[in-house]
């Protein structure tokens, strides 16, 4: 069973440009969430995200930022316009169905670079 | 917001040693969970913790969910090379699988 997959692992982006972030979550899992790391810091949660359905965005900046699970295919973090503050590392976990002892796997992440 | 605050930043420990980091935060939480994260890679559970006083193991590891709910620690013990990494608590109001906060880390070296 493979695990979550992100892709790409690393993406550079010049500002102004848009980065897309994809991720695959594990087999049988129908929820994902985003969170998104700085160097030497925590992972910050961003947003929940069940198919079709977002269920908890308050960790996503009010502009700029996107996500969605769409029925089929992978879910997607949008950055429009990027700036060299989203410079980071962005992981995605997913779970199976919510519970409250579902554990959330991880994927390897991507390493956004804003020139 | 809610914060994890998490101590030791690092520590520098000898094969064999046993080590203990904890995390405490300004607000409770009733699921407190312990990840390591590798270089370049995403953060792995190691224990999960759902019940206030509540004390886990997984091999070398030992982690407990403090009375309070505001708190946790984890124990390794007898560290060995591969121990290496940085070590995040998190923890949820409702269970593992909604959002997560993460404490600021422990990043653990360890010298043969």
């Amino acid at each position: 069973n493979a695990g979550v997959m992100q892709n790409p692992r690393h993406l550079v982006r010049r500002r102004g440009q848009e980065a897309r972030l994809r991720c695959s979550p594990m087999k049988g899992h129908s929820h994902v969430y985003w969170y998104r790391q700085l160097p030497e810091e925590g992972l910050k949660f961003m947003v929940y995200l069940q198919k079709e359905n977002i269920i908890d965005e308050s960790g996503m900046p009010k502009e700029r930022f996107s996500a969605e699970f769409p029925k089929e295919g992978p879910s997607i973090l949008r950055i429009q316009q990027v700036v060299r503050g989203d410079s980071a590392a962005y992981f995605c976990a997913s779970s199976p169905v919510s519970s409250s002892t579902d554990t959330q796997y991880f994927g390897p992440g991507t390493r956004l670079t804003v020139l | 917001g809610q914060q994890l605050n998490q101590s030791p930043q690092s520590m520098f420990i000898q094969e064999g040693e046993d080590v203990s980091m904890n995390c405490t935060s300004s607000s409770i939480f009733n699921t407190w969970l312990w990840y390591k994260q590798d270089p370049g890679e995403g953060p792995v559970l190691l224990i999960a913790l759902y019940k206030a006083g509540e004390l886990t193991s997984n091999g070398r590891l030992t982690a407990q969910f403090g009375i309070t709910r505001k708190d946790s620690f984890l124990n390794i013990s007898a560290s060995i090379p591969s121990d290496v990494g940085i070590y995040f608590c998190a923890g949820s109001l409702t269970g593992t699988a909604s959002k997560l906060t993460f404490g600021t880390g422990t990043r653990l070296q360890v010298t043969l």
